[in-house]
């Protein structure tokens, strides 16, 4: 167990709905990071997150927003879902801003989010 | 565009061998290298490397580091049926501090 915990843990919903996904960190992280790994494509890097305040972007739609909030848990909005969106959702959490400064990430065990 | 690369995609071994799995890489400002364990769902980190030539060990497991060809390799002796996972090679490409991963590769050890 890592300590991170993200709900739900599975998710199905139709095309152009909308969901959130939660995710705690462990204690203590002030960082949190979202991942989308799908079968084609492996882990891709969404959006951090350091103690409230949006750090890096990477390959993240317009559709998706996500937020920390003071308590330091996050949540990622996907909106206007497509087939395509089905995926699992990693969020990640470590102490430090930039991950050189411990190599490590806590990874929860991910959402599963199918799209019909 | 930085990338990092692992071969074999796919492996299948039996319970006693020793397998190496290999991770290449091109990033703008490399700072580290980082392996991962996927079993089921969560990742679980192994090793960072940092620099060129130095083995990092646990157990069964060990990975080095080449900075000049741009590559790491994991190797794992005396394979046993828990060592079946994915095995994630991930690389901290600097600018943004966050891991950019290869697609894994996924180790099958048979009794």
């Amino acid at each position: 167990d890592s300590g991170v915990t993200q709900t739900p843990k599975h998710l199905i919903t139709a095309t152009g709905q909308r969901v959130t996904l939660r995710c705690s960190p462990r204690s203590g992280d002030l960082s949190v990071y979202w991942y989308q790994q799908s079968l084609d494509q492996g882990l891709q890097f969404l959006i951090q997150y350091y103690n409230g305040e949006e750090r890096a972007k990477g390959n993240i739609l317009e559709r998706f927003s996500a937020q920390q909030f003071p308590d330091l848990h996050s949540e990622l909005n996907l909106s206007s879902l497509e087939l395509g969106d089905s995926a699992l959702y990693f969020c990640a959490s470590s102490v430090y801003h930039r991950t050189r400064d411990t190599g490590e990430l806590f990874f929860g065990e991910g959402s599963r989010l199918t799209v019909l | 565009e930085d990338k990092v690369v692992q071969s074999p995609l796919s492996l299948v071994v039996h319970e006693g061998d020793t397998v190496t799995l290999n991770c290449s890489y091109e990033v703008t400002n490399f700072r580290s290298l980082l392996w991962y364990k996927q079993e089921k769902k969560a990742p679980t980190f192994l090793f960072m490397l940092t620099s060129s030539g130095i083995e990092k060990k646990s157990g069964r497991l060990s990975s080095i580091l080449d900075k000049k060809e741009l590559f790491s390799i994991l190797n794992i002796t005396a394979t046993q049926t828990g060592d079946s996972a994915v095995y994630l090679c991930a690389v901290d490409g600097g600018s943004q501090g966050n891991l950019i991963f290869g697609k894994g590769t996924k180790l099958s050890v048979k009794p």
